[in-house]
């Protein structure tokens, strides 16, 4: 069966620090591959999205930036923390029609 | 824009009654709508997918309906109970991109 892994479950990392979350999926091939942000209390925010190796594509201008390693791995960046990188990180996989997401990474930058 | 909207007002109900919870989307016609449950500080977990073609969707105590007239779709739990408690999303795909609305958090009052 399929599965995905997100880590770290929490992170508390100072502004101006650099960032990578790493995401991996198992038991499949050329998965679309999706990075969200929640901010407290708000809906989830479509950050970068890859079709497959080296494929990314991002739908918002920020901070951050993501990259594809290897088909089954896609891993989430930034040089330098900003404030406003503080959430809620939620890696995802495409499966037909459905979404699958990992346990989310909660970050804090202080 | 195309947008896809919920209700970002809570919802509390007592527990045995059903929950209706609205998805509205404006500005295009999705061929398939989704609902998820997310609990707190986890990933969304996939509920049921509605078709443009499909009046209705039932699963177990789940019901979804599709109104391509009114633009919207309706999530109903029937039997509510406390586990019920949590936020619901809709979202709608691309060929590539799932977009989440921002979530009605439910509360099962018991």
């Amino acid at each position: 069966s399929q599965t995905i892994h997100q880590w770290p479950a929490t992170l508390v990392q100072p502004v101006g620090s650099p960032l990578s979350l790493e995401c991996t999926v198992e038991g499949t091939s050329n998965p679309n591959l999706y990075w969200y942000r929640q901010a407290a209390g708000r809906g989830l925010q479509l950050l970068f999205y890859s079709v497959g190796i080296g494929q990314i594509s991002s739908e918002v201008p920020q901070n951050l930036s993501a990259s594809r390693p290897q088909d089954r791995q896609f891993i989430l960046s930034s040089k330098k923390l900003l404030l406003s990188d503080s959430g809620f990180y939620l890696c995802a996989w495409r499966w037909g029609a459905e979404a699958f997401f990992g346990q989310g990474t909660r970050l804090t930058v202080v | 824009s195309q947008k896809i909207e919920q209700n970002s007002e809570a919802l509390n109900i007592q527990e045995g009654k059903t929950a209706t919870l609205t998805c509205n989307y404006t500005n295009y016609s999705p061929a398939y709508l989704q609902w998820y449950r997310q609990d707190p500080g986890r990933g969304p977990v996939f509920l049921l997918l509605i078709r443009e073609n499909e009046k209705e969707k039932r699963k177990e105590r789940l019901k979804v309906t599709f109104d391509t007239t009114l633009k919207q779709s309706l999530f109903h739990i029937t039997a509510s109970q406390p586990a019920d408690s949590a936020t619901y999303l809709c979202a709608r795909t691309t060929s590539n991109q799932f977009y989440f609305g921002t979530g009605t958090s439910l509360t099962v009052i018991p």
